[in-house]
């Protein structure tokens, strides 16, 4: 167990709709990572918080968004939901912004149909 | 802009022969290099990381700053190794987020 933890851990949803991932880092960590693993793309990066603050912009869509709140969790917010963004979404942590061990969550497998 | 490049999308070996798995990294700055492993869709966990100079399951990486390459070795592959193997790059300092290679499955054969 990395201490990371994600819900929910799988979700089906219809295109067009909206969800939210959530995200507990491990305890003492102040950073908080969003990846994308699908087939064909694998690992994606798509944006990094630091203590409340967005830290770094991978490639995410104009439709997902991403906040990390006072209590340290993160919330990625997918919006107008196609086919494609059917995957695997990871949530990770660190103590530091950079230069550092990430730890992985399990996970958040997303299927819309 | 940083890059991992890891060549081979899949890799056999038989059980008990020696594996190495290529990673070449492209950046400006001075780099933090990590090996991560994933069973079966699991969650990524860290396998090594390359200030700590240290061997996990009997894998060891060295970072070769001169051919920018952080190869993954292991002499005598097990069955329980057959995984996804990611590369992955950061910087020591600054807003440089952990960025993956596409990864290499192995598969070992029995």
């Amino acid at each position: 167990d990395s201490g990371v933890t994600q819900t929910p851990k799988h979700l089906i949803t219809a295109t067009g709709q909206r969800v939210t991932l959530r995200c507990s880092p491990r305890s003492g960590d102040l950073s908080v990572y969003w990846y994308q693993q699908s087939l064909d793309q694998g690992l994606q990066f798509l944006i990094q918080y630091y203590n409340g603050e967005e830290r770094a912009k991978g490639n995410i869509l104009e439709r997902f968004s991403a906040q990390q709140f006072p209590d340290l969790h993160s919330e990625l917010n997918l919006s107008s939901l196609e086919l494609g963004d059917s995957a695997l979404y990871f949530c990770a942590s660190s103590v530091q912004a950079s230069g550092n061990t990430i730890y992985f969550g399990e996970g958040s497998w997303l299927t819309v149909v | 802009a940083q890059r991992v490049t890891q060549p081979e999308k899949l890799l056999s070996v038989f059980k008990g022969a020696p594996v190495e798995l290529k990673c070449n990294y492209s950046y400006s700055g001075s780099p933090e290099l990590f090996w991560y492993v994933q069973y079966s869709r699991q969650r990524l966990q860290l396998l090594l990381r390359h200030i700590s100079r240290e061997s996990i399951k009997g894998f060891t990486a060295d970072l070769n700053k001169g051919e920018t390459s952080f190869h993954l070795k292991k002499p005598f592959a097990q069955e329980e190794d057959s995984a996804m193997y990611y590369c992955a790059l950061t910087g020591a300092t600054g807003n440089t987020p952990l960025v993956f290679g596409k990864g290499t499955r192995l598969s070992v054969i029995a």
